[in-house]
């Protein structure tokens, strides 16, 4: 799996956009980007995916760069209960095995 | 539709014990993989099951294992506990091969 750059950390005010960056530039052509975040003490939630074309669901929106080489994680209204870890990874959903591998991730904190 | 459950939450065992962990999926997934969470290791994939069959495997050792039943339920096992096996146990289950991955509470683990 390709290896992916995240900021440790980053502050985001309560009812603003959200807007978590993520470098993958040896990503392949068969890799999605996906993002996972995790609240302290719980299970890793996963958020949204995409291979190239920008993606939009209940939780956030993907925005991934015409050569694929970074993405943007967007959440469009911030919320105290936003405040976790969020990874991004990159992955072939259809290479042998099935594990995720989690990076360092960024740490959102959500002030009111 | 239900999330991904595990039970128990919380377990405390000393040393030289065995413990097991139950996981149920969410209804329809058939593929349970199993994950250790450390802050020094971060996330560590430990195996995967689907129909009943491992499909893929860790770098972790024969203390290790675990089973499918036919209802897609899981069960991991760690036999001779060691302190080093103090960690948040996640489960996450997902439909085919290739979906994205949802991942249960973990069980937490403390070893004495």
């Amino acid at each position: 799996d390709a290896k992916t750059t995240q900021p440790p950390s980053m502050d985001c005010a309560e009812g603003r956009a959200a807007n978590l960056p993520c470098n993958h530039s040896t990503i392949s052509g068969n890799e999605y980007v996906y993002w996972y975040r995790q609240i302290h003490s719980q299970g890793p939630q996963y958020i949204i995916h995409g291979l190239k074309n920008n993606e939009t669901n209940e939780m956030a929106s993907l925005i991934i760069t015409e050569d694929r080489k970074s993405s943007t994680l967007i959440l469009p209204h911030a919320t105290l209960r936003d405040t976790a870890v969020y990874y991004c990874i990159v992955r072939d959903p259809k290479a042998a095995g099935n594990k995720l591998t989690f990076g360092g991730g960024t740490r959102v904190l959500v002030k009111p | 539709k239900a999330g991904v459950t595990q039970t128990p939450r919380y377990l405390i065992k000393t040393r030289g014990q065995q413990v097991t962990l139950s996981c149920s999926p969410i209804s329809g997934h058939r593929s349970v993989s199993w994950y250790q969470q450390t802050p020094g290791q971060g996330l560590q994939f430990l195996f995967e099951y689907f129909s009943e069959t491992q499909r893929n495997k860790g770098n972790f050792p024969g203390r290790f294992s675990g089973r499918q039943f036919s209802n897609s339920r899981s069960e991991m096992n760690v036999s001779t506990l060691e302190l080093g096996d103090s960690a948040l146990y996640l489960c996450a289950s997902r439909q085919g091969m290739t979906a994205e991955q949802y991942f249960g509470p973990g069980t937490r683990l403390t070893v004495t």
